[in-house]
């Protein structure tokens, strides 16, 4: 199957600081990308999808300010987690796509990134 | 809101039994479902999926069963193996009307099985 990276995989930063989480499409062009976050012992929660040369549509809940996302490229998006605090410590997953209007698209998940702030 | 949940969050089998782990979802309109396996600190792994005029499908030791009378979906392993641990979640493909559509994931249900 498809192949999805992060980088990195782990990141520890100090609280006010901003950290950049990349997620690549290896071998397929991505239309269209998403970000998850996971807590302990809880499901993936979707935070946002990026389309490739639009802005991303975050759901109900996330800053967009916090959470910037950029769709640069087929095969790249970012997260960037600007001013993180404690509570943005969490497992960062992202996913791509091959199509933006086919329900039945398979998606291809990354690896993930644990972020920690302290 | 509509959301997808699941029914057992524990579930634990002897090596060699069946497993079978259950889950509802509230969003009638919703066409595709999936099933993915999440390993310990990594990404979740698709497992099988299912469309909303099938009821049933096969995959190696996987089968999926959709009842959409009851809006329940189920994951069936077959002859369960130690590799089969890990947390299962369903999760399904619902269109927000902006000409896309996302992914959305039930609760999860954890499977140990013992050797």
């Amino acid at each position: 199957g498809a192949v999805v990276s992060q980088h990195p995989s782990r990141v520890i930063c100090k609280s006010g600081t901003s950290v950049k989480i990349e997620c690549r499409s290896l071998d397929f062009q991505a239309t269209t990308m998403f970000w998850y976050r996971q807590f302990p012992k809880q499901s993936l929660m979707l935070m946002a999808t990026s389309n490739e040369g639009s802005k991303a549509t975050y759901e109900q809940g996330v800053e967009k300010d916090k959470f910037l996302i950029n769709h640069a490229s087929l095969t790249l998006s970012t997260l960037t987690v600007t001013s993180a605090h404690p509570e943005d410590s969490s497992f960062y997953i992202c996913s791509a796509r091959f199509g933006v209007g086919d329900l039945y698209n398979e998606q291809f998940f990354g690896p993930g990134t644990r972020l920690t702030v302290l | 809101g509509e959301s997808v949940g699941l029914h057992l969050p524990t579930l634990s089998v002897q090596e060699g039994d069946n497993s079978i782990i259950n889950c509802a979802y509230s969003n009638s309109a919703s066409d595709y479902f999936i099933w993915y396996k999440q390993e310990s600190g990594k990404g979740p792994q698709f497992i099988i999926d299912i469309r909303s005029n099938m009821d049933k499908r096969q995959g190696q030791r996987v089968t999926v069963l959709l009842n959409k009378t009851v809006k329940h979906l189920s994951l069936q392993i077959a002859a369960t193996q130690p590799g089969d641990s890990a947390v299962y979640f369903c999760a399904e493909n619902i269109d927000p009307n902006t000409g896309g559509f996302k992914t959305i994931f039930g609760a999860g249900t954890r499977l140990f099985v013992k050797a």
